[in-house]
């Protein structure tokens, strides 16, 4: 089945400093990818959507000079957390799916601990 | 815009049936249905499009009234397996974003 891989699985940094986040679509191509956020026993909020070779579409509420994303590739989208904070440590999760109707395949995760 | 999941939590034996319930105030295209185990990403169970259907999934089935943008996940004879949090995604327009409810953690105990 198709696999997305994400990386990193678990990163702490100091306030301050940016993190960057990979999304890989292993076997599949993805045109849009998606950026989820989930807060502890919370539910998976969408962040923004990723579209290969153009701008991200940013979810209300959602700072886009805090996060950006690039979607380089059919197979590789980016987020990168900008000065963060301690109220940027979360869960981030990635997905894609190969095509809309489709079903989403979600990355493992990306714990953030931000010191 | 979130739908509405409920209950919020469940607790069951092993064997007994759960019906988790996801309701949209907006009109629905499709309903997809995800189990998360703490620390893990989700994984898929279903889809159900838009006209009703039903869908199967071993002991896991699906519904989806499309008139009262409610969708139904019923659980038989649960096992222990099944312990973990159900969400409920929701696509307002076929544009493969989905839409989460607030998640229904269920725990099955022997």
């Amino acid at each position: 089945g198709a696999v997305v891989s994400q990386h990193p699985s678990r990163v702490i940094c100091k306030s301050g400093t940016s993190v960057k986040i990979e999304c890989r679509s292993l076997d599949f191509q993805a045109t849009t990818m998606f950026w989820y956020r989930q807060f502890p026993k919370k539910s998976l909020m969408l962040m923004a959507t990723s579209n290969e070779g153009s701008k991200a579409t940013y979810e209300q509420g959602v700072e886009k000079d805090k996060f950006l994303i690039n979607h380089a590739s059919l197979t590789l989208s980016t987020l990168t957390v900008t000065s963060a904070h301690p109220e940027d440590s979360s869960f981030y999760i990635c997905s894609a799916s190969q095509g809309a109707g489709e079903k989403l395949f979600f990355g493992s995760g990306t714990q953030l601990s931000v010191l | 815009q979130q739908p509405v999941q409920s209950p919020q939590a469940v607790i069951l034996r092993e064997g007994e049936d759960a019906v988790i319930n996801c309701s949209s105030s907006k009109a629905l295209y499709s309903v997809h249905w995800y189990r998360q185990k703490h620390g893990e990403a989700p994984v898929f169970l279903m889809i159900l499009l838009k006209g009703g259907e039903q869908k199967g999934h071993e002991k896991i089935s699906a519904s989806f009234n499309e008139k009262k943008q409610q969708s139904s996940l019923y659980l038989t004879a649960s096992q222990l397996s099944y312990s973990g949090t159900y969400f409920c995604g929701t696509d307002y327009g076929n544009t493969g974003k989905l839409i989460f409810g607030q998640g229904t953690t269920l725990q099955v105990k022997p």
